[in-house]
């Protein structure tokens, strides 16, 4: 049963960019999108993008567009999310997710915090 | 303001069954039966428990169990016992502008 396992937590400057990894350990991502998902302090899930490593096509929610980049390396079974110009209110848990089929995620990362403080 | 409307907390005691609204509108929840529902606890990542409204995934709790009645999706918890005591949220595909919306999250209390 694949497991994603992601990059530790990290500490930015306001207008610097971050990238997060997430691993596929146990098996691979198997050709189903890849999703990113944010949790700021006491607020709700929110989607930011996915990427489908069988078509090699990305899609971004309209709030991230321009900010985001989500990438696959199937050659090491590692998604990667970078978010750029990056503000206070980007501090969030980032969450990596599996669509495994139908836009339902499953399973999940553990979850990356990511502080923006100057 | 999240795109999905649930109630910020729902309470009960055990072996009790609660309901938790999910409202959506006719672009989103109304269009799609790709609702689904998360399950996550304080300091965890979300648990799926619900899928294309009411299929649950392999090995989880028949307590579980979701539908839809036009723009508005539930989830139900039967048998309350107190491990269930997490926050739970919706999820609706939305079509190719919007993808994906999230309710704001239904906190539950298990007395």
């Amino acid at each position: 049963q694949v497991q994603l396992v992601q990059s530790g937590a990290d500490m930015k400057k306001p207008g610097s960019s971050v990238k997060v990894s997430c691993k596929a350990s146990g098996g691979t991502f198997s050709n189903y999108p890849i999703n990113w998902l944010r949790q700021a302090p006491g607020q709700g899930l929110e989607w930011m993008g996915e990427f489908t490593p069988l078509f090699g096509a990305a899609n971004y929610a309209q709030k991230f567009q321009g900010r985001v980049t989500i990438i696959t390396d199937e050659s090491t079974g590692t998604a990667y999310m970078e978010l750029s110009s990056l503000r206070s209110d980007d501090t969030a848990v980032y969450y990596c997710a599996r669509d495994a089929g139908d836009w339902h995620f499953d399973p999940w990362g553990q979850g990356t915090l990511v502080t923006v403080s100057s | 303001q999240s795109a999905l409307t649930q109630p910020a907390s729902v309470s009960g005691s055990p072996g009790e069954s609660i309901t938790i609204s999910c409202s959506g509108t006719s672009s989103d929840v109304g269009s799609y039966n790709l609702v689904s529902w998360y399950q996550q606890h304080p300091g965890k990542a979300p648990k799926l428990l619900i899928y294309e409204v009411s299929q649950r995934p392999s090995g989880l709790s028949s307590r579980f169990s979701g539908s839809k009645s036009g723009n508005t999706a539930s989830l139900t918890i039967s048998g309350l016992q107190a491990e269930d005591e997490a926050d739970y949220y919706c999820c609706s595909y939305a079509g190719t502008t919007s993808y994906v919306l999230f309710g704001g999250g239904t906190k539950l209390t298990v007395l």
